[in-house]
């Protein structure tokens, strides 16, 4: 099983807030990852980090911002939030398997909800 | 074309029914690959890593065919706790990045 852990796992919270999703890992990977869902559909990789002080966009443009200050943390902010930005997010982190790239752990998810 | 492609289904299948979905890859210098299961609102969770020679895990096998590009994944006695979604995930030589399908949704039906 995987240790990775996000909160909070619901939020409601009126437009124009600021947020942040905190997410960490106990396992020391080096990489780790946000992706968006929505219900019932697919994946998108909004931002990855492959170590500390190293943040990149991922393939879906987002409002977000993220910053890796320590290996294990991985914090993803909105500064004011949309309706459109309610939806699921979900963090990871990876190890390289031997043999095998990257296994991906996931953290249980941080459901947002912007009204 | 989609990096990764899968049928989205659903399948609906009987209790004990065995069933296959297939996923194609259009990077040939994809190395690895898996197969995660994710269930209604909850996060993906690793089903199996997918090897060259193809591996078997209980009721469940997964075959690579390298040279026409695609992986499956074959569940045999299925039951009713294997109704999710079945995402194939795939990771380019030389990057870190994964590459995950939309998912293939399976409804076992009683």
């Amino acid at each position: 099983e995987a240790d990775i852990y996000q909160t909070p796992r619901y939020l409601v919270i009126g437009t124009g807030k600021k947020i942040t999703l905190e997410c960490s890992q106990t396992m020391g990977h080096d990489k780790m990852y946000w992706y968006q869902q929505d219900p019932g559909m697919e994946l998108h990789l909004i931002h990855y980090s492959y170590g500390v002080n190293s943040t990149e966009k991922g393939d879906l443009s987002s409002e977000s911002t993220v910053s890796r200050i320590r290996t294990e943390h991985f914090p993803l902010t909105l500064e004011s939030a949309r309706p459109s930005h309610t939806s699921q997010y979900l963090c990871a982190s990876s190890e390289p398997a031997p043999g095998f790239g990257n296994t991906i752990y996931f953290g249980e998810g941080s459901w947002l909800t912007v009204v | 074309r989609k990096e990764v492609e899968q049928d989205p289904g659903p399948f609906n299948v009987p209790e004990g029914a065995t069933v296959a979905f297939n996923c194609t890859y259009s990077n040939s210098a994809s190395q690895s690959f898996f197969w995660y299961r994710q269930d209604c609102r909850k996060e993906p969770k690793l089903l199996m890593s997918v090897y060259s020679s193809g591996n078997e895990d209980g009721r469940f096998t997964a075959q690579l065919n390298r040279a026409s590009q695609y992986i499956s994944l074959l569940i045999r006695d299925s039951k009713l706790s294997d109704s999710a979604t079945y995402l194939c995930v795939v990771n380019r030589a030389g990057s870190y990045q994964l590459t995950f399908g939309k998912g293939t949704k399976l409804s076992v039906i009683p």
